[in-house]
């Protein structure tokens, strides 16, 4: 049973490009969630996507917009890419608490490593 | 959403017992604690969570005082292999969907 995965490994980019990232949850997950991780610091909280809608938000500019597929893929935009923006980006899946309620546990990839020159 | 402190950094010796607290003083009443393990270019791993007293599993102890605004990570006779990144989360068991809100963490050092 693969767990999440996550493309490409590591990406570099310069400032002003757009890039896309992309994420496979874990076998019957059907909620992914992104978080971006700068260096010594833990990761923040972008988005979730769960029936291939936008349910929650983190504090991210709409530079960094997401899809989610029917078979629960997921893909990551950002646009007009700067320094800033280099960081680990980590894919997370779980099973959908928002109607049962519950924190559930969430699974995580090994991330992408973008670098924006 | 509850704020979190922890120590930034811990050192320990293989075997030995380490205690990592973390303070959170306006956890609410729907809060759970959880505690995650991060690896270096890794994606964070779920240790352990519980609501109040003490939660145990194969790997770690969770203690949590009856006041709920602190709670302490046990790991026994660590390994050098423990050597990570731990993170206490709060975070609502209703209505809260999977958002985590993580800190900075503390990073312990497992020495031979």
């Amino acid at each position: 049973d693969a767990g999440v995965t996550q493309s490409p490994t590591h990406l570099i980019k310069t400032r002003g490009q757009q890039v896309t990232l992309r994420c496979s949850p874990k076998s019957g997950h059907d909620t992914v969630s992104w978080y971006q991780q700068a260096l010594g610091q833990g990761p923040q909280f972008i988005f979730q996507y769960y029936e291939e809608e936008e349910r929650q938000r983190g504090n991210f500019p709409d530079r960094f917009s997401g899809h989610q597929f029917p078979n629960y893929s997921s893909e990551l935009n950002v646009n007009a890419l700067w320094l800033g923006d280099s960081a680990l980006y980590l894919c997370a899946s779980s099973l959908f608490s928002g109607l049962a309620g519950g924190l559930r546990e969430q699974f995580f990839g090994p991330g992408t490593r973008l670098t924006v020159l | 959403l509850a704020k979190t402190t922890q120590p930034i950094s811990m050192d320990s010796y293989e075997g030995q017992e380490v205690n990592i607290t973390c303070s959170h003083n306006n956890i609410a009443t729907n809060d759970y604690i959880t505690w995650y393990q991060q690896f270096p270019s890794q994606g964070p791993r779920f240790i352990i969570q519980g609501y109040k007293t003490k939660v145990t599993n194969e790997v770690a102890s969770l203690f949590i005082p009856a006041d709920r605004k602190s709670s302490t990570l046990s790991l026994p006779r660590v390994s050098l292999s423990d050597t990570a990144v731990y993170y206490c989360l709060v975070g609502l068991l209703t209505g809260g969907g999977n958002k985590l809100t993580f800190g900075t963490g503390t990073q312990l050092k497992v020495e031979l």
